[in-house]
């Protein structure tokens, strides 16, 4: 059972350019969450994606945009890249289940894209 | 708005200590809480979780903690230090229901260093 992927593992890109960073969940999830984890940082949260659509979204200027497609995956996408955008951004994927008394469920991380931007 | 603290950025132990790693929170609703560590170059990995059952929780790896509402903390402990424990600890907690259910708030980290 395949757990999170994502690709590519590093990306070295320069400030002004546009990158696309990509996520497959675990098999059987439909939720995917995106975070920058900034070096010597805890996670930040960017945003949620179910049913194709954004479900939340964190702190984060409108740059930061994203995808889910019908089987899933997601992709995260940061426009005008400036050196701050510099991190580790990670993907995890959960099973959403609702109703009038959801059931939290686990978060299963990627094992994340480094960005580096100079 | 949800916070998660942790105390010290560093810890150290020798093999064989006990480990404990701090975590406090701020919710103006009843949190689930979490642990994860992180080793270097990969992703986060779930140690254990709160969510409103036991207030001691196992988990993986002979790591527990207990939830104490009074206080707001969440400490992760382990009686003792392997050497194969040494990375970044991370403790988050979600409040959300519903539609917000899921998002993670996390803390700074700590980094847990294990001396042979």
């Amino acid at each position: 059972d395949a757990g999170v992927t994502q690709s590519p593992t590093h990306l070295i890109k320069t400030r002004g350019q546009q990158v696309t960073l990509r996520c497959s969940p675990k098999s059987g999830h439909d939720t995917v969450s995106w975070y920058q984890q900034a070096l010597g940082q805890g996670p930040q949260f960017i945003f949620q994606y179910y049913e194709e659509e954004e479900r939340q979204r964190g702190n984060f200027p409108d740059r930061f945009s994203g995808h889910q497609f019908p089987n899933y995956s997601s992709e995260l996408n940061v426009n005008a890249l400036l050196l701050g955008d510099s991190a580790l951004y990670l993907c995890a994927s959960s099973l959403w289940r609702g109703g009038d008394y959801p059931t939290y469920n686990e978060q299963f991380f990627g094992p994340g894209t480094r960005l580096t931007v100079l | 708005a949800q916070s998660v603290t942790q105390l010290g950025s560093h810890v150290s132990v020798s093999e064989g200590a006990l480990v404990l790693l701090r975590c406090n929170y701020s919710s103006s609703v009843p949190p689930y809480l979490f642990w994860y560590v992180q080793y270097p170059n990969q992703g986060l990995q779930l140690l254990l979780k709160y969510t409103s059952a036991a207030t001691l929780v196992k988990g993986i790896n002979g790591f527990e903690a207990e939830f104490k509402k009074s206080e707001t903390s969440f400490h992760l402990t382990k009686p003792s230090a392997h050497m194969s424990d040494a990375a970044e600890y991370f403790c988050a907690v979600s409040v959300g229901r519903g539609s917000t259910l899921g998002r993670l708030y996390f803390g700074r980290g700590t980094q847990l260093t294990v001396w042979p």
